[in-house]
């Protein structure tokens, strides 16, 4: 079944800098990627998401690209604020499986004022 | 629309006791799950259906654990009877399209401890 790594499991930035998080697939066959931001004690929520036919997506601060013959995504957040500290999950799905969503094990984001 | 409805937040009860977590899906999601998070074991999927017939369980843990779906604005997951390592926070969460081509909506969770 797929299996989804993702890294860095703990990101501490200054306040303006970069925050990238990357993960890597297994099933070639996944074909969704959506990224999920959890703050504590709150439910995962969609942040953004790139599907298998595209290889990049912006929306304002935050980007995604997708290499599909390395199987390796990633989020890229730019001039990060100290509301962007929280859990991001990167996740990915297909007809593998069922359709099933599995998730990476993620990264916990320190954005330092 | 009020999203992805849970209850209770919270639930505390003794080993041995029966648990069950409800949830209401967004009106109009074909798909609701059940999943389950932990800090060993991250957010693992229990089980899924699919216009109320239970499509996979493969994630279900044991028959301490069963989930049904009676209508499409309803689902429970019961455990009986409950055990201290099935503390975790309980999501559900709903979907429009198969996971595999929309994005999953997730209620506020129920966070049970079982002492």
């Amino acid at each position: 079944g797929e299996n989804v790594e993702q890294h860095p499991s703990t990101l501490s930035v200054q306040e303006g800098d970069s925050a990238v998080i990357k993960c890597t697939y297994s099933d070639s066959a996944s074909n969704y990627f959506p990224w999920y931001k959890q703050e504590l004690g709150k439910r995962p929520q969609l942040i953004i998401d790139i599907r298998s036919n595209v290889g990049e997506k912006k929306d304002q601060r935050i980007a995604v690209t997708l290499n599909k013959t390395a199987k390796h995504f990633s989020l890229h957040i730019t001039e990060t604020q100290p509301e962007d500290s929280a859990v991001y999950f990167c996740a990915a799905s297909g007809a593998t499986g069922g359709f099933k969503t599995i998730f990476g094990a993620g990264t916990r984001l320190f954005v330092k004022a | 629309d009020a999203g992805v409805i849970q209850s209770p937040r919270h639930e505390v009860t003794e080993m041995g006791q029966e648990v069950t977590l409800r949830c209401k899906p967004i009106s109009g999601h074909d798909y609701l799950f059940w999943y389950r998070q932990t800090m060993m074991r991250g957010l693992e999927l229990l089980i899924y259906f699919n216009n109320n017939v239970p499509i996979d369980d493969s994630g279900m843990p044991e028959d301490r654990f069963s989930a049904k779906m009676p209508n499409a604005s309803f689902s429970t997951l019961k455990i009986q009877p409950s055990e201290p390592r099935d503390s975790a926070v309980y999501f559900c969460a709903s979907s429009l399209l198969p996971q595999g081509n929309s994005p999953l909506h997730f209620g506020n969770g129920t966070r049970l401890t079982v002492t």
